[in-house]
């Protein structure tokens, strides 16, 4: 089946204005991740979804970036007021959320990533 | 923040040789993961091992966790060109985000 996508795979903004990222995670898929990764850098976590809710949102810098899950299955990041320290590879993740019987941790998933959307702010 | 540490920063072996890379982490784990990535974009995920696994094999990939010394280490045998990539291992905490560490370059020369 299809793996998780992201639009777009690029997106250049000006500073100062709002951009939409979309995640399209693998159907059935129950938990929907986002990070952010900086040149040279591994990924950072930003928030984590568990159906339509955000299950821990700690990872966002601030309030200028915000996302939804309304329906379970799309997400949706958004960034206000784009500053040029934004720009970085926004990464998604989706996992199944499916128990794993074995782990001493009943809530261990593996997470399957998109390609990205590179946003630059210039 | 940043858990893992791997090590070296980068590698760069011979077609045909065996790569080992290494990551340390600072707090308990449920599980940790290796992942690979292409020219900065998709990551792929490689292999996955839990606290209480010692060794997990895939393929070419060896995978070793030392809860004790709070480390792991990726084997990749017979290594090739397509190997080229950057390393990252990641742990999982209880809620299941990931921590990822700075990766590691790994260059296989033909």
């Amino acid at each position: 089946g299809a793996g998780v996508s992201q639009t777009p795979s690029n997106k250049v903004t000006e500073k100062g204005k709002y951009v939409e990222l979309r995640c399209d995670p693998i159907s059935g898929h129950t938990a929907l991740y986002w990070y952010r990764q900086s040149l040279g850098q591994g990924p950072e976590f930003l928030i984590y979804f568990q159906g339509t809710g955000a299950a821990d949102d700690s990872g966002l810098p601030n309030d200028r970036f915000f996302a939804v899950r309304p329906e379970g299955s799309v997400s949706t990041l958004k960034i206000q007021r784009t500053e040029r320290g934004d720009s970085a590879v926004y990464l998604c993740a989706s996992s199944s959320g499916v128990e794993e019987r074995t782990a001493i941790d009943p809530l261990t998933y593996e997470q399957y990533f998109g390609p990205g959307t590179r946003l630059t702010v210039t | 923040s940043q858990q893992g540490e791997e090590d070296p920063q980068a590698l760069s072996i011979q077609e045909g040789e065996n790569a080992t890379m290494n990551c340390s982490y600072k707090t308990s784990i449920n599980n940790l993961q290796w992942y690979r990535q292409n020219s900065g974009r998709g990551l792929v995920h490689l292999i996955l091992i839990r606290s209480n696994e010692r060794e997990k094999h895939s393929g070419r990939l060896r995978v070793t966790l030392d809860t004790s010394k709070k480390s792991s280490s990726l084997l990749i045998t017979a290594s090739r060109a397509a190997d080229t990539a950057s390393y990252f291992c990641a742990t999982g905490g209880a809620n299941s985000k990931l921590t990822f560490g700075k990766g590691i370059t790994l260059s296989v020369r033909p």
